[in-house]
């Protein structure tokens, strides 16, 4: 079956602009999350969504947002890019959460000038 | 603050060698994760140990869950080239963290052939 999709795979954009990321997870899974990857903090959480409802969310100003398709797809949108924005955003699909585990896309790599 | 310490940050090794990545916490877990990272890709999923004490065998690897369900432990058998990569523990389901999938900053392993 297939995998996680993220597109793009690669994205450059400049300070104050916004942003829209892609996921679509493996055909059956509800629970999608989504995660920021940068070399100084590693992997930080931002929101898991299951069945279009916003489930859990982390740390991250309000700037982060999130949704949910009927058909489980996923978006998330930055806006108002800072250079600190700067990561790759990876996301994650299960059949019910993350208790058994996820499977990750190829991600998300974000760069602000 | 990592939520789950892993040691050591990094290990560079010869071909055939063995070794034992830790991971632990203070948080108690309902599961705890390993997934291995290629740069560029997302972490895929190793293994999944849910029960206190739980020792799994992948192969030359070997999972284990502490008894208090705070810890975890990977150990490699003669390690190859190909096992070179970023390993990340996660714990999922810890009060502390609103039931987040929560990750360990990685170990970076090379080995040498």
């Amino acid at each position: 079956k297939a995998g996680v999709t993220q597109t793009p795979r690669y994205l450059i954009k400049t300070r104050g602009q916004q942003v829209t990321l892609s996921c679509s997870p493996i055909s059956g899974h509800r629970s999608v999350s989504w995660y920021q990857q940068t070399p100084g903090q590693g992997l930080q959480f931002l929101f898991e969504y299951f069945s279009e409802t916003q489930r859990n969310k982390g740390n991250f100003p309000g700037r982060f947002s999130g949704r949910q398709f009927s058909n489980s797809r996923s978006e998330m949108n930055v806006s108002t890019l800072e250079l600190g924005d700067s990561a790759l955003y990876l996301c994650a699909s299960s059949l019910l959460g993350a208790h058994y585990g996820y499977t990750f896309g190829s991600g998300t790599r974000l760069t602000v000038v | 603050t990592q939520l789950l310490e892993q040691s050591p940050q990094f290990l560079s090794i010869q071909e055939g060698e063995n070794l034992t990545v830790y991971c632990n916490s203070s948080s108690v877990f309902s599961s705890l994760q390993w997934y291995r990272q290629e740069p560029g890709e997302g972490p895929v999923l190793l293994v999944t140990v849910v029960t206190g004490g739980e020792v799994k065998k992948l192969k030359r690897l070997t999972f284990q869950f502490g008894d208090a369900r705070k810890d975890s432990s990977l150990h490699i058998t003669a390690a190859q080239p190909g096992d070179t990569g970023l390993y990340l523990c996660a714990g999922e389901g810890a009060v502390e963290y609103g039931n987040k999938l929560v990750f360990g900053a990685g170990t970076i392993l090379r080995v040498k052939s």
